[in-house]
């Protein structure tokens, strides 16, 4: 089983429209992120939480909200969608480890979405 | 600023060895990242550097230099399934990391 989930993987919607998308990890790891990809941009940061009473803003925060319902569950909201939020979001989560400051990210599969 | 370049695009031969190079600049920087991602994927962690140097892992190599603000993933015995996007990351602060726009590598018979 994959260790960071996330659902839709696939999403169509219309302008206007509220939609969710939800991330779940099983690696128990503290802190989460959301991303979204555009091609010849790579991947931008939109919100991030270190722990569930933790909530950041990233760089591309306007537009978006986000929930730490759980250790383990980060959801991005797309208050009225608009079509140049149509992306590929990807949820990822870490850990830090030991001394190094290597703090690795590890990605969910990804949700592509859509805003006609 | 926060700024990571790096090319968009490489092609190589089957067999051969790529280097991909990235520059960054970053404040407060801690290390750096390579990430490998096949189109429509999610990223998946290869290396990651924090001291000057290389770090070899199999047939992958990232080399870090804090002073010239570069990095290089070195990838040997090219597959065709090393076809894929390389994606640079520079820690920006709080562990957050600031993302290069990738290089998509095709490899060819």
């Amino acid at each position: 089983d994959a260790d960071v989930t996330q659902t839709p993987r696939n999403r169509i919607t219309k302008t206007g429209k509220r939609i969710m998308l939800e991330c779940s990890q099983t690696k128990g790891h503290d802190r989460m992120y959301w991303y979204r990809q555009d091609p010849g941009l790579g991947l931008r940061l939109i919100y991030y939480s270190f722990d569930v009473k933790d909530i950041n803003k990233g760089e591309i925060s306007d537009g978006y909200s986000v929930s730490r319902q759980a250790q383990a569950k980060f959801s991005l909201s797309l208050e009225s969608a608009i079509p140049n939020q149509t992306a590929l979001y990807f949820c990822a989560t870490s850990d830090p480890t030991g001394d190094t400051n290597q703090e690795t990210q590890y990605f969910g599969p990804g949700t592509r979405l859509l805003v006609l | 600023g926060q700024n990571i370049d790096q090319p968009t695009e490489m092609t190589a031969t089957e067999g051969a060895i790529v280097q991909i190079n990235c520059t960054y600049q970053t404040s407060g920087f801690n290390g750096l990242f390579w990430y490998q991602q096949h189109a429509g994927e999610a990223p998946t962690f290869l290396s990651y550097n924090v001291l000057d140097g290389l770090e070899e892992k199999g047939r992958f190599s990232s080399f870090l230099s804090r002073s010239k603000g570069y990095s290089y993933l070195l990838l040997k015995e090219l597959q065709m399934k090393d076809s894929a996007s390389y994606l640079c990351a520079g820690t920006g602060g709080y562990n957050k990391l600031i993302f290069g726009a990738g290089t998509r590598l095709a490899v060819h018979p």
